[in-house]
């Protein structure tokens, strides 16, 4: 099974400032049609979790720019470049490369 | 307007069984492959299982294969969770959710949970 960790598992950001969470599978994530299966997720407080970026990199609908993923193989970034009291939550990757899928253990941010 | 709807969780004792449901509407049910993902209190999230979009393929994870049983309703476009030989660590806010091809396969909508517990 594909084993997801994520670092740091929380931070503190002041508003305005980036904040970088990291993402290593212990397999690599590239399918044989080259496509990478690493997709990100928030929880907000109270919340479902919703989907922020799929295949690494791509926006899903309505997501600021101010979010990004980067990454290949097994080693993955999601970046805010400015964070906004909005952006409070639990941040997970995911992997769907190979069943099981796996979750990292989550990041939660947290507003200064 | 797309949604998902759980429904069913409880408090059962050890042992016991219980069936969790989740109600689609605004989509297209029998065109996606549905998954369930669970969260324990204070816990990430857990990838449970998966039925494909026909409900021939179905996969569970280790924590619950041969106990739990994915299914679904295509003529009441319902996703189910049989849970049978509950444990403890069952405990969790189990969610639903669509997989999209759209967005590669991610899942794009979720519900909102329906708490299952475990205990005497």
């Amino acid at each position: 099974d594909i084993v997801m960790t994520q670092t740091p598992l929380s931070l503190s950001v002041t508003p305005g400032q980036p904040a970088s969470i990291s993402c290593k599978s212990s397999q690599s994530l590239l399918n044989s049609d080259g496509r990478t299966n690493l997709y990100w997720y928030v929880q907000r407080p109270g919340q479902s979790p919703q989907l922020l970026i799929s295949e690494v990199s791509y926006r899903f609908s309505g997501v600021p720019d101010r979010f990004s993923g980067s990454g290949s193989g097994t080693d993955f970034t999601l970046k805010i470049s400015r964070v906004e009291a909005e952006d409070v939550g639990v941040y997970s990757c995911m992997q769907s490369a190979q069943l099981p899928y796996s979750f990292g253990q989550g990041t939660k941010l947290e507003i200064k | 307007q797309v949604h998902l709807v759980e429904s069913g969780g409880g408090v059962v004792q050890p042992g016991r069984s219980l069936r969790v449901s989740c109600a689609a509407s605004g989509f297209i049910f029998s065109t996606y492959a549905m998954h369930w993902v669970r969260q324990a209190p204070g816990k990430g999230l857990e990838w449970v299982a998966v039925i494909s979009f026909d409900g021939n393929h179905k996969y569970y994870a280790d924590s619950v294969r041969g106990r739990f049983t994915i299914s679904r309703d295509i003529s009441n476009n319902t996703l189910y969770l049989q849970m049978n030989t509950l444990r403890p660590e069952d405990t969790a806010v189990y969610f639903c959710t669509r997989a999209n091809w759209v967005v590669s396969y991610a899942f794009d909508i979720w519900g909102q949970g329906t708490m299952v517990t475990v205990s005497s």
